[in-house]
Order: structure tokens, then C-alpha cells, then sequence
């Protein structure tokens, strides 16, 4: 048990499909991220959100719309994607946004998009 | 942030000790060195960090050089669930607005029987 789940763990969605992905954090920190991972390729840094706002947006295509409704929650909502848009999505959560803290992952979502 | 370089893959005998090391020959004074590994298909998993003392948990020990350019991850008792791939990740977590970590293609580790 990380303290972080995540909902779907798979998904498959047809490029006019919208869905969403959960994340919730059971740790109580403050600050929550969502990082991309394709095949073979790091992970990138999707988001950052600090006590429910939004601090970092990393330069990701509009079809990608994050949510943080409170600390503990955070959602992806997906709209029009691309195939090239398949990957493992990952949550992660810290104590605070700044600070030497670590980030605590989620299992992911495999997303693939047909 | 610094740039770091870690072998692309090792081997390890099960039960015996792991050490991955990790470049950072740029390192400022205000950069921590943290250690996160991913076993495959699953979120990464934070394993250990420091700034200059070296550092233990219950996971593993780091050792960080006196001038700090270079550092050294050990898993005492290598088991086969140490098999992941190895993140070392040099930054000053006060700078640019927010902790951000930036994962590099790491150290794959492989551990047999």
C-alpha cells in the first residue's frame, strides 16, 4: 500500500472517447503531480498542483485537463487523444510542493488509445 | 540542475550487496542526490535521499563523496524484488517553484539467483 491509488489501473479509449483518470492520496500532503511515461522514454512532468491550484503546466496539449477538486484528489480528463498519447499515466503526492521531500507514485493508469 | 550519469544496467547474485553509483560532477551546494526505482510496469518508488552525510533506511544506505560529485547507492542484501531500474536525481528542492524531478533512463539492475 503506497498511500496513493489510482483508477482505472487499464484503460482503452477510442480517440472520440472522454474519460478520466483518479488519483487520491491518503497521506495528507499538500502538493500533487501527474507524470507521463511512454515506452522507452522517461517520465515527463505533466502537472503540479499545490493546496488545489494548479502551479505547473509542462507545456501539455489542451486535450489533457486536469482537476483537483481538494488535497486528496486529483483527476485527468481526457478528450480527442491520439494514439501516440498511449503510456502509463502515473500520480505522485509530497508533503509540501517545495521542500526536500519525496514524492510518494501510484501504481499508474496503462492507457492505450485506439 | 546537475546532470547525472549512471551505468545503464548491472548484475547483482542474490543475497550479495548492490552497489549503483551515480556521477554528479556538477552538483551546487543547495542540490540534494535522491534515489527512486521502478520495478517494471509500476510507480516509481522513492527509495532514499541526502545532501552530504551519508544516510541510511531500512531500503538502503547512500554514500555521497566528501566533495560530493559522486555518489553510491548500496542494497546491502540484494533480493530478486530489488530487480527495477535505479533513478539517481540531483536537484535543489527550493528552486524553481517546486520540487520537480527530472528521470533520466537510470541504472537497470537485475538481480539472480
Amino acid at each position: 500500500e503506497t498511500g496513493v491509488t489510482q483508477t482505472p489501473r487499464h484503460l482503452v479509449m477510442g480517440m472520440t472517447n472522454k474519460k478520466s483518470l483518479k488519483c487520491e492520496q491518503h497521506l495528507g500532503h499538500n502538493a500533487m503531480y501527474w507524470y507521463k511515461q511512454s515506452a522507452k522514454k522517461p517520465l515527463e512532468l505533466m502537472f503540479v498542483y499545490n493546496f488545489k491550484e494548479q502551479t505547473e503546466n509542462n507545456s501539455v496539449p489542451s486535450r489533457f485537463s486536469p482537476e483537483c477538486p481538494n488535497s486528496s484528489h486529483l483527476f485527468l480528463h481526457l478528450h480527442t487523444l491520439q494514439p501516440e498519447d498511449s503510456a502509463l499515466y502515473l500520480c505522485a503526492s509530497s508533503r509540501e510542493r517545495q521542500g526536500p521531500y519525496e514524492q510518494y507514485f501510484g501504481p499508474g493508469t496503462r492507457l492505450t488509445v485506439t | 540542475d546537475a546532470k547525472t550519469t549512471q551505468p545503464t544496467s548491472m548484475d547483482c547474485a542474490e543475497g550479495r550487496a548492490a552497489n549503483l553509483p551515480c556521477n554528479h560532477s556538477t552538483i551546487s551546494g543547495n542540490e540534494y542526490v535522491y534515489w527512486y526505482r521502478q520495478i517494471h510496469s509500476q510507480g516509481p518508488q522513492y527509495i532514499i535521499h541526502g545532501l552530504k552525510n551519508n544516510e541510511t533506511n531500512e531500503m538502503a544506505s547512500l554514500i555521497i563523496t566528501e566533495d560530493r560529485k559522486s555518489s553510491t547507492l548500496i542494497l546491502p542484501h540484494a533480493t530478486l524484488r530489488d530487480t527495477a531500474v535505479y533513478y539517481c536525481i540531483v536537484r535543489d528542492p527550493f528552486s524553481g517553484g517546486y520540487n520537480k524531478l527530472i528521470f533520466g533512463a537510470g541504472t537497470r539492475l537485475a538481480v539472480h539467483p
